[in-house]
């Protein structure tokens, strides 16, 4: 079984500060996650992806995420906020099936929405 | 190349009518998965297709929703008799048939709204 915890589910930073957003996740197999980003009325897009290589992933916009098995934690950050990034954000988990080595179902938290102030 | 198509973007239908949600994944993917998001709320799955296969759809409400991947055209997401409580988006995905990156590229979704 899957399932992801996003541990904010709205937050505000100021423009030009930076941005955490927390995750952590439960996988009964090895993980990939990833990090989606919805703006109102669009459809998702991939910030970035971890698939059991670098820890750290480097995603579009300045994003970046570090997985750390020990804490089952797949944090979201970015050194400085921009006002184009609020929007909301999810982080997802997705089982690899050993025996296929195909997909499994996504699974979504629920969404942090950020904020981004002047 | 042409990312996932859903269609229509909007949809309204009245109460007890049928909803089709069309999705043509990205040119070379077989496997296709259909979610629904609530307002205010994540994407909920609902159910995993190949192609002319259902391979998983524990998401799925057991009555008046239906989804299919035929080996031609696009997947059909079907919501017979439809109720205020189905408008919501859907979201459909696509990702390869094969590889250890399970990236799933997701269509614009389509809003439906049940009046």
């Amino acid at each position: 079984a899957q399932s992801v915890t996003q541990l904010d589910s709205h937050v505000s930073v100021s423009e030009g500060t930076p941005v955490l957003l927390r995750c952590n996740y439960s996988s009964s197999y090895s993980p990939s996650l990833f990090w989606y980003v919805q703006h109102p009325n669009k459809g998702l897009q991939l910030l970035l992806k971890y698939t059991s290589a670098a820890t750290l992933v480097k995603g579009i916009n300045g994003f970046e995420a570090e997985f750390k098995k020990s804490e089952t934690s797949f944090h979201l950050t970015k050194p400085s906020a921009h006002m184009s990034d609020a929007a909301e954000y999810f982080c997802v988990v997705s089982d690899q099936l050993i025996n296929t080595g195909t997909a499994s179902k996504l699974t979504f938290g629920t969404g942090t929405r950020l904020q981004v102030t002047l | 190349n042409a990312g996932v198509m859903q269609n229509p973007r909007h949809l309204v239908r009245r109460r007890g009518q049928e909803a089709r949600l069309r999705c043509s994944p990205m040119k070379g993917h077989s496997h296709v998965y259909w979610y629904r998001q609530l307002p205010e709320e994540g994407l909920k799955f609902m159910v995993y297709l190949q192609k002319e296969n259902i391979i998983d759809e524990s998401g799925m409400p057991k009555e008046r929703f239906s989804a299919e991947f035929p080996k031609e055209g696009p997947s059909i997401l079907r919501i017979q008799q439809v109720v205020r409580g189905d408008s919501a988006a859907y979201f459909c995905a696509s990702s390869p048939r094969y590889g250890e990156n399970t990236e799933a590229f997701f269509g614009q979704g389509t809003r439906l709204t049940v009046v």
